[in-house]
């Protein structure tokens, strides 16, 4: 069984602080998404992640990659309040044989405070 | 730019009766997923779909679920016996080919009181 693990799962910062957020699976695979939720919304895709040393930056974002490690990680940049929402990592198994649908981690509520 | 909706986007429900969630994925897509995601929870996949049929689903589909591609356009998650526990966000995806991006709807929460 695929296990996603998130960490951490609370995070409080400040603004203009930089930070990672960290997203270890237990299999093989080599597609991995980060969406970005708003309470009460729906999830917002982030970075699809395609390849071992995939990197992807968007603003004070940043995703990266690591098959052989199975991780994936997410930097923030200089946190402005406007980021502070849930992030979820999501691994896709489909490609490597396995189990349609994604598996989610379990998500990092970031608060950012000024 | 094409969107997945959902339909009602909140629904309150007596326990034991029976809900329809509705969703029209993006026109030329041909896959379809339901997840769901009890409040303050992940996302959990139930059920994905394709040329008509269930291709995978998890546990927590069990026999009181169901999914439906009526037409050609609505893509249905219908819950047979609502439970308390059946709470939660259920979101719809589609997507043009496996395994490419999926791209989700905005949710119905679902309320059993």
């Amino acid at each position: 069984e695929l296990k996603v693990e998130q960490n951490p799962l609370f995070l409080s910062m400040q603004e203009g602080k930089n930070y990672t957020i960290y997203c270890n699976y237990s299999t093989t695979s080599d597609r991995l998404y980060w969406y970005r939720q708003d309470p009460g919304k729906s999830l917002e895709s982030l970075f699809v992640l395609l390849s071992n040393g995939a990197v992807k930056q968007e603003g004070r974002l940043m995703a990266s990659l690591d098959t052989k490690a199975r991780l994936s990680t997410l930097h923030i940049t200089a946190a402005v309040h406007d980021l502070s929402a849930t992030y979820f990592c999501a691994v896709d198994m489909y490609s490597g044989g396995g189990a349609d649908g994604l598996t989610f981690g379990k998500g990092t509520h970031l608060i950012i405070q000024p | 730019e094409p969107e997945v909706t959902q339909t009602p986007s909140h629904q309150v429900t007596q326990m034991g009766q029976e809900v329809i969630l509705r969703c029209v994925p993006i026109s030329n897509h041909l896959y379809f997923y339901w997840y769901r995601q009890i409040l303050g929870q992940k996302v959990e996949f139930l059920v994905s779909f394709y040329n008509n049929e269930i291709s995978e689903k998890s546990e927590i589909f069990d026999d009181q679920f169901s999914v439906e591609r009526p037409d050609g356009s609505n893509f249905t998650l219908k819950i047979r016996s609502t439970k308390l526990e059946d709470s939660a966000m259920y979101f719809c995806a589609s997507s043009v080919s496996r395994p490419t991006e999926a791209f989700f709807g905005q949710g119905t929460r679902l309320t059993v009181v």
